[in-house]
């Protein structure tokens, strides 16, 4: 089993640029959860998709972030554009069925530095 | 409220030594408690979980016991090891899916 796949692993850009961070789930998996982790604010869920539906984006920045889930193998995040302090390592997660009880399995994170 | 609170770090140790950091929860009922380690440049990883109360979570000799009375979930090891030197998570279940973590715990472990 090859585990949660995130890339790039890691991404500088410049202020007002684009980035898109990409994820492949555990195959089987019906639940995937973005985090983001920096030092000031520790680890935070920014939305989570069950079965393909976005199901709580209540923890999305603002506009500028933007997930997506086209089909079960396959999410991506995206800045636009982006800032400074956007700056952190971005997890993705994947989980077997919608309980709770059920692990969460990360990914190796992408670690993005906004200049 | 719906929180997780970690002691706070970072926690210094020699080998051999015992180890505890101590989480505690608020939550109406009784939700699932996780224990999840981040080694250097990794993902978290599930370390151990209990899933009711007075359950035992334990895996690499890590241990944790649900407490609902002190709703407490403290973990526990009786001879740490540099290998254990990482990054720990508390967490619990909350609505849906979705898992609230502690502010994390940074153990280091020296020879």
């Amino acid at each position: 089993d090859a585990g949660v796949i995130q890339s790039p692993r890691h991404e500088v850009t410049e202020m007002g640029q684009e980035v898109t961070l990409r994820c492949k789930p555990i195959s089987g998996h019906n639940s995937l959860f973005w985090y983001r982790q920096t030092m000031m604010r520790g680890l935070e869920l920014l939305i989570y998709f069950n079965n393909n539906v976005p199901i709580d984006d209540s923890g999305m920045p603002e506009d500028r972030f933007s997930a997506k889930m086209p089909n079960a193998s396959f999410s991506t995040l995206k800045i636009q554009p982006s800032e400074p302090r956007d700056s952190a390592v971005y997890f993705c997660a994947s989980s077997l069925g919608t309980a709770t009880k059920e692990t969460q399995y990360f990914g190796p994170g992408t670690r993005l530095l906004v200049l | 409220g719906n929180s997780v609170t970690q002691m706070e770090g970072p926690v210094t140790l020699s080998e051999e030594a015992f180890l505890t950091i101590n989480c505690t929860y608020t939550a109406t009922g009784y939700p699932s408690l996780f224990w999840y380690v981040q080694y250097p440049g990794e993902g978290l990883q599930l370390l151990l979980k209990a899933t009711k109360a007075d359950d035992k979570g334990s895996n690499k000799g890590f241990e944790a016991t649900y407490r609902k009375e002190t709703t407490s979930f403290h973990l526990e090891k009786g001879s740490v090891q540099v290998s254990d030197s990482a990054v720990y998570f508390c967490a619990k279940e909350t609505s849906g899916s979705r898992l609230t973590f502690g502010e994390g715990t940074q153990l280091t472990v020296n020879p």
